[in-house]
């Protein structure tokens, strides 16, 4: 377990609906990370937070957007889903200071759109 | 911008037997953090092994260590007595220096699916 939850674990839905994916960080890490995996794809980074604030921007399309608030757990909101938009979303975070800085991975949220 | 390539997409290994997965880089930057993950079936990523940049020693975790080669970008990950539960795909991944902390993402590579065959 590496202390990062996220909720829900499973997601059906269908085209043109808006989602909302929630990520909780290890107690102590600022950073927050979002990733998307396709099937049989690596992760594509999407968007970093640190401490409430964007950080860095992947390749994110403009109907996803995401938030982390003062509580430090993230928001990813996801728009006008298309049948592409299926895929693993991960939720990973970092601490601050920390030597090597690795991200500690969440179990992921399957979003499938029908 | 910097890139991580794995150029083996499949490897297999028999049980008990060693394994190297390779992974190569770029990068302009002289102080950096790798590491390689592992994705079983399950899908949950998980940390095998970490090296910074400027330390010349090769990590070693148990049966897992590193050849990490910084003039040459390369960073291969050795498993040693191959078990059935290494089985999975494994990420090799970069991100720079911590010094550097705002606004950093780590790049993945595209993966290496290891099958362990009894």
């Amino acid at each position: 377990d590496s202390g990062v939850t996220q909720t829900p674990k499973h997601l059906i839905t269908a085209t043109g609906q808006r989602v909302t994916l929630r990520c909780s960080p290890r107690s102590g890490d600022l950073s927050v990370y979002w990733y998307q995996q396709s099937l049989d794809q690596g992760l594509q980074f999407l968007i970093q937070y640190y401490n409430g604030e964007e950080r860095a921007k992947g390749n994110i399309l403009e109907r996803f957007s995401a938030q982390q608030f003062p509580d430090l757990h993230s928001e990813l909101n996801l728009s006008s889903l298309e049948l592409g938009d299926s895929a693993l979303y991960f939720c990973a975070s970092s601490p601050f200071g920390s030597s090597y800085n690795e991200q500690f991975f969440g179990p992921g949220t399957r979003l499938t759109v029908l | 911008a910097q890139t991580v390539t794995q150029s083996q997409p499949e490897m297999s290994v028999q049980e008990a037997e060693t394994v190297t997965l390779s992974c190569t880089y770029d990068t302009s930057e002289s102080d950096y953090y790798l590491f390689w993950y592992k994705q079983p079936p399950s899908r949950q990523m998980i940390l095998v092994i970490r090296q910074e940049a400027y330390k010349q020693q090769n990590a070693t975790e148990n049966r897992f260590s590193v050849n990490f080669q910084k003039a040459a970008k390369s960073f291969s990950l050795k498993i040693s007595d191959s078990q059935l539960g290494d089985a999975a795909m494994y990420f090799c991944a970069y991100r720079s220096s911590p010094l550097d902390n705002y606004g950093q993402n780590f790049v993945f590579g595209p993966g290496t699916r290891l099958s362990v065959l009894p």
